[in-house]
């Protein structure tokens, strides 16, 4: 089965600092992994996926994420956070055969000014 | 339209009460999920759908919950007599059948049984 653990249920950062969320993976498969964020009561809207191609995946709004298959991780991180960041964000892994989504429990991020 | 639509966004309801939640896939997306989340968790595996055919419906917590899809494009989340663990958002997600494409989630609908 797949899981994914997510360190740190939150995080502070001040504005213009560096974020790093935390994912770490289990799977016996090779995984296709995503992270989505999600502002107060707003969907997932998603931000960046890893398919097997490139291990370091750029995404939107100045995000990336490194595969390192040797960790089984897919840490994200911002060279600089914005307030605008300030949301929870998810982790997911899926399975071999579809979409279905296995999430972790979710970071909230704080961006102090 | 342009995302996923659901409906209601907000649902009140007694415990004992039977609930339907809507979703409207974007359109021309072939699979679709229904997610659970609880306050405070990520969402959580419900079930799933590709086309009309419902493939995967190992994560309803019980048989009081039930998905249709019946034309393949709009589905309904039914809940029977609803108990104060079912308070949570349901999300409903669409995508292509390719491998690893994305998701694409609505706004979800938050169920309050009181």
């Amino acid at each position: 089965a797949q899981s994914v653990t997510q360190l740190g249920s939150h995080v502070s950062v001040s504005e213009g600092a560096l974020v790093l969320l935390r994912c770490n993976y289990s799977s016996s498969v090779p995984p296709y992994l995503f992270w989505y964020v999600q502002y107060p009561n707003q969907g997932l809207q998603l931000l960046l996926k890893y398919t097997s191609a490139a291990t370091l995946v750029k995404g939107i709004n100045g995000f990336e994420a490194e595969f390192k298959k040797s960790e089984t991780s897919f840490h994200l991180t911002k060279p600089s956070a914005h307030m605008s960041d300030a949301a929870e964000y998810f982790c997911a892994v899926s399975d071999s055969y579809g979409n279905k989504l296995v999430f972790g429990a979710g970071t909230i991020l704080r961006v102090k000014s | 339209g342009a995302g996923v639509s659901q409906s209601p966004r907000y649902k009140v309801a007694k415990r004992g009460q039977d609930v339907a939640l809507r979703c409207d896939p974007i359109s021309g997306h072939v699979s679709l999920f229904w997610y659970q989340q609880a306050l405070g968790q990520g969402p959580e595996f419900l079930t799933y759908f590709q086309n009309e055919a419902q493939l995967d419906k190992s994560g309803l917590p019980s048989d009081r919950f039930f998905a249709e899809r019946p034309e393949g494009s709009v589905s309904t989340l039914k809940i029977q007599r609803t108990q104060q663990e079912d308070s949570a958002v349901y999300l409903c997600a669409s995508s292509r059948r390719d491998r690893g494409t994305e998701a694409f989630f609505g706004q979800g609908t938050r169920l309050t049984v009181v």
